[in-house]
């Protein structure tokens, strides 16, 4: 069964570090990637996506994610973070199954981590 | 709409009470996801519907639980017989994905909705 994988379930930083945030999945064939974020009190959002070509993917608000398909890894990455940054973010994944797979859109999500950054 | 929408945004209900959950997608999506999120979880997958017909359903968790979109746009979640465990939010996403060959990638974004927070007493 596929499954993902978050290795941080809560980050606490101050404002200006690095964050990264790992993700990874089990699943031999195609895949899309997400990160979705839901900052308190809102819903969850698409932050970026990977589907096919350049691995390393940019989102909004700075944030960008690299695939790397022999780690089966998507990690999450921001140089400087922001106290707006403070949310719950998800990875999640969509297996691929051929070009017209309409039984098989779900998203399967890992457990989310907290990021928390102090001012 | 602007967005999916979600109603009731909260719900409590005592054991064994019937609850219904609707969703109004983003006009024109044609896909359209429930997904229910425990305290401290990820969403976890639920059913799927693309246009009116429930492609997937293997989420459900028991037979308690039941989706139906009749005209391909609105949906609604129907739980009998709440118990405590059913106690989640229960979230919907809408996506442009059409089924065809060519591009369903391109369409393979959810939009989520702010969801519907059960309480079960």
């Amino acid at each position: 069964a596929q499954s993902v994988s978050q290795h941080n379930h809560h980050v606490i930083l101050s404002e200006a570090a690095s964050l990264e945030l790992g993700c990874n999945y089990s699943y031999g064939g195609t895949v899309n990637l997400f990160w979705y974020v839901q900052y308190p009190g809102q819903h969850l959002q698409l932050l970026l996506k990977y589907f096919s070509g350049d691995p390393l993917v940019k989102g909004i608000k700075g944030f960008e994610a690299e695939f790397i398909k022999s780690k089966f890894s998507f990690n999450l990455r921001k140089p400087s973070v922001q106290w707006s940054d403070t949310a719950e973010y998800f990875c999640a994944v969509n297996a691929r199954r051929g070009s017209n797979a309409g039984n098989n859109r779900k998203l399967i999500w890992g457990l989310g981590t907290s990021l928390a950054v102090n001012p | 709409g602007a967005g999916v929408s979600q109603s009731p945004r909260y719900k409590v209900a005592k054991r064994g009470q019937d609850v219904a959950l609707r969703c109004d997608p983003i006009s024109g999506h044609v896909s359209l996801f429930w997904y229910q999120q425990a305290l401290g979880q990820g969403p976890e997958f639920l059913t799927y519907f693309q246009n009116e017909a429930q492609l997937d359903k293997s989420g459900l968790p028991s037979d308690r639980f039941f989706a139906e979109r009749p005209e391909g746009s609105v949906s609604t979640l129907k739980i009998q017989r709440t118990q405590q465990e059913d106690s989640a939010v229960y979230l919907c996403a809408s996506s442009l994905y059409n089924g065809l060959a060519g591009g369903p990638h391109l369409y393979n974004e959810q939009f989520f909705g702010p969801g519907t927070r059960l309480t079960v007493l």
